[in-house]
């Protein structure tokens, strides 16, 4: 069964600061996908990493996946209070996502 | 663009009721997958049809069924039911290109919040 673990799964930080979500999955995969939700919203795609040693960037966000680790990161720099939010990471598999648990993310000024 | 546009957005249902939801995917994707988002179970696989056909099913009891339609709308019906299913289903669409891989992105709906009582 392929299990996709987050963490941590609660953050609060200050703005300006840099820290990294990471995204440990148990299976061979080699799409990954990072989401953000805000409360009481829907999920809005953020990255699709599709190969090993895959990386993208927007903005204050950057992704990177390491398939044969199995392990992908979300890395935020000198955050800022608009990137409060719960984050998810998810892995493709048989035609479905399989997700992790969330991080939710606090950044207070 | 139009986007994923799930209805209702909102539902109060009685225990024992069946409730039908809609999602019309974004124009062009052929795929369409539904999710239900708990608190305590986080995101969970429903089930995902490509034209016109279910590619895989979560682990649903058989009250949980869906179809999708040759213009790729889809909709899943719960019938009987229970406090439990009270949660937020969203709908995703996606291009879906050839076999054995699902999407390159998958763009969710607004979802709708079922409450059961």
């Amino acid at each position: 069964e392929l299990k996709v673990e987050q963490n941590p799964l609660f953050l609060s930080m200050q703005e300006g600061k840099n820290y990294t979500i990471y995204c440990n999955y148990s299976t061979t995969s080699d799409r990954l996908y990072w989401y953000r939700q805000d409360p009481g919203k829907s999920l809005e795609s953020l990255f699709v990493l599709l190969s090993n040693g895959a990386v993208k960037q927007e903005g204050r966000l950057m992704a990177s996946l390491d398939t044969k680790a199995r392990l992908s990161t979300l890395h935020i720099t000198a955050a800022v209070h608009d990137l409060s939010a719960t984050y998810f990471c998810a892995v493709e598999s048989n035609y479905q996502l399989i997700w992790g648990a969330g991080t939710k993310l606090i950044i207070k000024p | 663009k139009a986007g994923v546009t799930q209805t209702p957005r909102y539902l109060i249902k009685t225990r024992g009721q069946q409730v039908t939801l809609s999602c019309s995917p974004i124009s062009g994707h052929r795929s369409v997958s539904w999710y239900q988002q708990t608190p305590g179970q986080g995101l969970q696989f429903l089930f995902e049809y490509f034209s016109e056909t279910q590619r895989n099913k979560g682990n649903f009891p058989g009250r949980f069924s869906g179809r999708q339609f040759s213009n790729s709308r889809s909709e899943m019906n719960v019938s009987t039911l229970e406090l439990g299913d009270s949660a937020l289903y969203l709908c995703a669409s996606s291009r879906s290109v050839g076999t054995g891989i699902m999407n390159t992105e998958a763009f969710f709906g607004q979802g709708t919040r079922l409450t059961v009582v």
